[in-house]
């Protein structure tokens, strides 16, 4: 079966850095999402990698390992506003999305 | 870019109406949209997916009859939720996918604000 697998829950402190980790096993590889939900809203896209190697976006990174069926999204210089759910998602080779279930972040001050 | 609106934004009515969820692409063609369904705390639940030209194809367990899709053009699709009953109470999201367009990431879907829905 497909599977993608993140933390339940995550806590860091405000200004400090946080990994967010998510593993998959899936029929097939076109590439791995990462959004961002805050309560109440819908998702918004914060990055996509196909190969392997980090992506940096300002304050947020993206990782993938192929190999390993492993990625992370890192958040740097963590503000009270990144709190929210994180949302890993795999396209498989049907190009169907298969979606993880979410690691909640919450910072504290 | 990639906009996407959705209307409306919530809507509270009685068990055994309809309701009628509008999506649209604002600044891009869609050539794939996508519905889906979040009770409180969970996850997203894909319940359909329609591609241009063609019928939804609906996620098993959601019954097509009950949650009708109409693709209408490559910026409008909309979800009418057929005799909702309170079970039905849920976060609606619409999600698009386009192609061939600088405003949008390939395979990559962008969500509508979503649609609260109340049934009483």
């Amino acid at each position: 079966g497909q599977n993608i697998d993140q933390p339940t829950e995550m806590t860091a402190t405000e200004g400090a850095i946080v990994q967010i980790n998510c593993t998959y096993q899936t029929s097939g590889f076109n590439g791995l999402f990462w959004y961002q939900q805050h309560a109440g809203e819908a998702p918004t896209f914060l990055s996509y990698n196909v190969l392997d190697g980090l992506e940096e976006k300002g304050r947020f990174s993206s990782f993938l390992s192929r190999s390993k069926g492993y990625s992370y999204l890192l958040l740097k210089e963590l503000q009270m506003k990144d709190s929210a759910s994180y949302l890993c998602a795999v396209l498989d080779s049907n190009y169907q999305l298969i979606w993880g279930a979410g690691t909640k972040l919450i910072i504290k001050p | 870019g990639a906009v996407v609106s959705q209307h409306p934004s919530w809507v509270i009515c009685k068990s055994g109406t309809s309701v009628k969820i509008e999506c649209r692409s604002l600044d891009f063609q869609a050539t794939t949209m996508f519905w889906y369904r979040q009770f409180p705390k969970q996850s997203l639940m894909l319940m359909a997916t329609s591609n241009e030209g063609s019928k939804a194809t609906y996620e098993q367990g959601v019954e097509k009859d009950k949650f009708l899709i109409n693709h209408a053009s490559l910026t409008l699709s909309t979800l009418t939720v057929t005799s909702a009953h309170p079970e039905d109470s849920s976060f609606y999201i619409c999600s698009l996918k386009g192609e061939d367009n600088p405003r949008v990431l390939q395979e990559t879907q962008y969500f509508g604000p979503g649609t609260r829905l109340l049934v009483l």
